[in-house]
């Protein structure tokens, strides 16, 4: 079926570190591909997004690059601050002929960073 | 722009008890969607709507009920709460695809305990 995986947490690096959380897919069809980050207390908020094979989404110092022949959409950012501390999710996103968009969630990933 | 608004924010329940979830967006958005979050579990969706007065399960309906009386608001109902239900409930929703390329917008979560 349709899935998404993410590396498990919680992730704990320090300030200015580099950080990657992985995250692969399975899917059917073609999917989009989304991050979102759920900052302590609140809910679920899209980081950056992408739409195709090869496409890259970037926001905040956030990339991550749609790979299709790895079904993969990793999660990096070059130097971390104490503001990124959050939950990160992977997501997708297909369209099915009988039920329409569907979306599937991974199960996050706790980052802290600590100065 | 308020955004999604959910509303309690926290609530305990005793076994057997009802309540209701409300949950009200400012977008005028026709997609709406119920998600509960468990510790280390991700999202699960269990209602959704496509519009006013259409609403349909998700992945995890039972033991809810959900109505779609207008654009702005889906309210999520809980009756014969059971233990099995704590969980932290997000609300969603999302305009029509193309340039809004999927994005969900969630609300801040209610937390519920039964005990």
């Amino acid at each position: 079926g349709n899935s998404v995986t993410q590396m498990e947490g919680p992730v704990t690096l320090s300030e200015e570190a580099f950080l990657t959380i992985n995250c692969t897919y399975t899917a059917t069809g073609y999917p989009s591909l989304f991050w979102y980050v759920q900052y302590p207390g609140e809910g679920l908020q899209l980081l950056l997004k992408a739409t195709k094979a090869d496409d890259k989404g970037s926001n905040k110092g956030f990339e991550a690059t749609y790979r299709k022949e790895t079904t993969s959409f990793h999660l990096e950012k070059g130097s971390v601050q104490v503001s990124d501390s959050a939950v990160y999710f992977c997501a997708l996103r297909l369209a099915l002929s009988h039920t329409g968009n569907q979306f599937y969630f991974g199960t996050g990933t706790s980052l802290t960073v600590i100065p | 722009n308020a955004g999604v608004t959910q509303t309690p924010k926290f609530r305990i329940l005793k076994i057997g008890q009802s309540m209701t979830l409300q949950c009200t967006q400012d977008m005028n958005h026709n997609y709406m969607y119920w998600y509960r979050q468990d510790p280390g579990m991700g999202l699960k969706l269990i209602y959704y709507s496509v519009g006013a007065g259409i609403t349909d399960k998700g992945e995890v309906p039972n033991g809810y009920n959900v109505s779609r009386s207008t654009t702005e608001d889906f309210p999520l109902r809980l009756e014969l709460a059971a233990p099995s239900q704590t969980s932290v409930y997000f609300c969603a929703s999302r305009g029509p695809g193309g340039r809004s390329s999927y994005e969900q917008y969630f609300g801040p979560g209610t937390r519920l305990t039964v005990t």
